[in-house]
């Protein structure tokens, strides 16, 4: 079974300053996804940024970005220029397909990061 | 479109009550699931399904049961609430058309069983 370990249960950083969230994860596919979320006070469960394995290239959304490391099982996620609207909880998410062809499937989450932004 | 909706937002119960959670999705997908986040935890998967008439167990499917009589709606019932199922629940649907196929989450629910 697959297994999401985000090892910071707490960061914090200031306005305007960058912030890397660490997750690694185990798995024996060699194809799958990732996902980060962003979980706000309001309980909604928002997706930040998602990347494929097989795709090489680091995904980035705006001020969003991640280091994926395959060999290594890692999946950071960096936040530039941080704002005030950051502050939440972030899983890291693994997508485990439930079907061939992944129309099915269920995500296994980390245990989450709180980060605190401070002005 | 309103996405996933879930009703109630807050429940407290007693342990031994039964109470139904509702889900509602208003994009067409045929798939959908329900999660469980306890304090500290990620959520986890309790049942899915891929379609009307159609449903599966997830990791945590003990104390709940669901249906699927339409492609809208996916409850999510407790027959007999227990302390160990106070949690925020959370109802999920995706498209299965293409390879993003992102999972849509609704606003949560909490219950609290005393």
């Amino acid at each position: 079974a697959q297994t999401v370990t985000q090892s910071q249960p707490e960061m914090s950083v200031q306005e305007a300053e960058t912030v890397t969230l660490s997750c690694t994860y185990d798995t024996s596919e060699s194809d799958y996804y990732l996902f980060w979320y962003k979980q706000p006070p309001s309980r909604q469960m928002i997706l930040v940024i998602r990347q494929e394995a097989y795709k090489q290239q680091n995904a980035t959304e705006n001020r969003f970005s991640v280091n994926f490391q395959k060999a290594a099982k890692s999946f950071s996620l960096k936040i530039s220029d941080s704002q005030l609207g950051d502050a939440a909880m972030y899983f890291c998410a693994y997508r485990s397909d439930l079907n061939s062809g992944g129309s099915n499937y269920k995500l296994t989450f980390g245990k989450g990061t709180l980060l605190t932004v401070n002005p | 479109n309103a996405g996933v909706t879930q009703t109630p937002k807050f429940q407290v119960l007693k342990t031994g009550q039964s109470m139904t959670l509702q889900c509602a999705q208003d994009m067409n997908h045929e798939y959908m699931s329900w999660y469980r986040q306890d304090p500290g935890m990620g959520l986890r998967l309790i049942h899915y399904s891929v379609g009307a008439g159609i449903t599966d167990q997830g990791e945590v499917p003990n104390g709940y049961n669901v249906s699927r009589s339409t492609t809208e709606d996916f409850p999510l019932r407790l027959l007999s609430a227990a302390p160990s199922q106070t949690s925020v629940y959370f109802c999920a649907s995706n498209s299965g058309l293409n390879s993003y196929n992102e999972q849509f989450f609704g606003p949560g629910t909490r219950l609290t069983v005393l």
